[in-house]
């Protein structure tokens, strides 16, 4: 059965870079057949797609967030991470980490955590 | 980008009621689009994917069926568990995109 967690500061400053890891079990970063990543969620907000990697190191992002966004993985940790430069008040969000599986969809979630930017 | 305009925003219905849900994209992503549903409080949950097809546990009383961009997830008969906001996903192509959300209200 396949678990995410995410970790990381509950409060950032503005200006200051947003950093959260993804843990993982069960499991691989080697499965052509999912891609990871980020989603996060404004209070009382809709969802937005961050960002995603593939087994191949592919990274995609989204357009509104690139110049700001990095996905990087730590395979021997099985972890993967959001860095999210110059946050602002809008950042604030809940960030959740999931897989999706090739042709299906977000099929495994974590529970998310709230990432609130204030001085 | 494809946008996805979902609707209504808001629905109120009652206990065994059919309820519609629609989602329309703004180019064509052949049966790449998935539906969500997110209790409060709580993270988002798989109901269907490749626009018809049931994620394994999910009640039989959901449903997705497409029609060119236009995309349907129906509730054949409303239970007070399906108290939630139901959001639609494309991932026919990066960046993936997401409907506004739906949120189902119990009368």
């Amino acid at each position: 059965q396949v678990q995410l967690q995410e970790s990381g500061p509950g409060l950032v400053k503005p200006s200051e870079t947003l950093s959260l890891t993804c843990s993982v079990s069960g499991g691989s970063f080697s499965s052509t057949s999912h891609y990871w990543g980020w989603i996060r969620q404004p209070p009382g907000k809709g969802l937005e797609w961050i960002g995603s990697f593939y087994y191949n190191g592919n990274t995609y992002y989204s357009p509104s967030l690139k110049s700001r966004v990095t996905v990087s993985v730590d395979r021997s940790r099985n972890q993967f991470s959001l860095s999210l430069t110059s946050v602002t008040a809008a950042d604030t969000a809940i960030y959740y980490c999931a897989r999706h599986s090739y042709g299906v969809g977000l099929d495994h979630w974590g529970q998310g955590t709230l990432v609130t930017v204030t001085s | 980008d494809i946008q996805m305009t979902q609707s209504p925003s808001t629905l109120s219905a009652s206990v065994g009621d059919r309820v519609t849900i629609t989602c329309r994209a703004s180019q064509t992503i052949s049966s790449w689009l998935a539906w969500y549903q997110q209790k409060p409080g709580k993270d988002p949950n798989l109901l269907i994917y490749k626009a018809s097809n049931l994620e394994s546990g999910v009640p039989s009383r959901f449903s997705g069926s497409e029609s060119g961009t236009e995309f349907t997830l129906t509730i054949s008969s409303l239970q007070p568990d399906d108290l939630a906001t139901y959001y639609c996903q494309q991932y026919s192509s990066f960046p993936w995109t997401f409907g506004q959300g739906t949120k189902v209200e119990i009368e």
